[in-house]
């Protein structure tokens, strides 16, 4: 099977910082890479898939790359609205795997 | 607009049994897979089973093999997961999720609580 793991596990950043988040995945998943936004209280909500695919209506500030094992999710310009905690999702293999997520916080 | 409303999750002892729905609504229901996602209090999230759009073909994570059983009724636009054996471990927050053609989860109830305590 394979593992995902997010780091880190939590920050705390300043509003208008960058913020990256990486998700490694124990074995190549090609770009086959989501990441989801869930916001206290709320159900997941998906962000980009493909490793670097916005949905729309999502907030340019927010972008995805990667390839292979390891990826990024980057918030250009922390944003107060982007409180939550973000999960990453690899759909390479039959058994789908979600990384142990990333909470972030406004310091 | 898509909806999916679970219902059926409780307190219940370990080695008990559980069966959990979910109502769908506002797509058609019967061309979509449909999986179960569950979250652990604090924890992440966790993939625990999907079923595709005719309904015989399903998958489960190894943490459930065996013990839970996916099913749906397209003509009732509903999805089921029969839960047994029950664990501590399988406490969590249970959601349904429409699945894309790709396994993303694009839509996501509102979830149901499951509570495996003696």
């Amino acid at each position: 099977d394979i593992q995902m793991t997010q780091s880190p596990s939590s920050l705390s950043a300043s509003v208008g910082d960058r913020v990256t988040i990486t998700c490694r995945a124990s074995q190549g998943i090609n770009n086959y890479l989501a990441w989801y936004q869930q916001k206290p209280g709320k159900v997941p909500k998906l962000l980009l898939f493909a490793a670097s695919t916005l949905l729309s209506g999502v907030p340019s500030r927010f972008s995805g790359s990667g390839s292979g094992t390891d990826f990024t999710l980057t918030i250009s310009s922390l944003q107060p609205e982007d409180v939550a905690t973000y999960h990453c999702q690899e759909y390479n293999s039959a058994l789908l795997t979600f990384g142990g997520g990333t909470k972030v916080e406004i310091k | 607009e898509v909806q999916l409303l679970e219902s059926g999750g409780g307190l219940v002892q370990p080695g008990g049994s559980l069966r959990l729905s979910c109502a769908a609504s506002g797509f058609t229901f019967s061309s979509y897979a449909i999986s179960w996602v569950r979250q652990a209090p604090g924890k992440g999230l966790e993939w625990v089973s999907t079923i595709n759009d005719g309904g015989d073909s399903t998958y489960y994570a190894d943490s459930v093999k065996g013990r839970f059983t996916i099913s749906r009724d397209n003509s009732e636009n509903t999805l089921y997961l029969q839960m047994n054996s029950l664990r501590a471990e399988d406490t969590a927050v249970y959601y349904c999720a429409k699945s894309t053609v790709t396994r993303l989860f694009d839509y996501w109830g509102q979830g149901t609580l499951v509570t495996v305590s003696s």
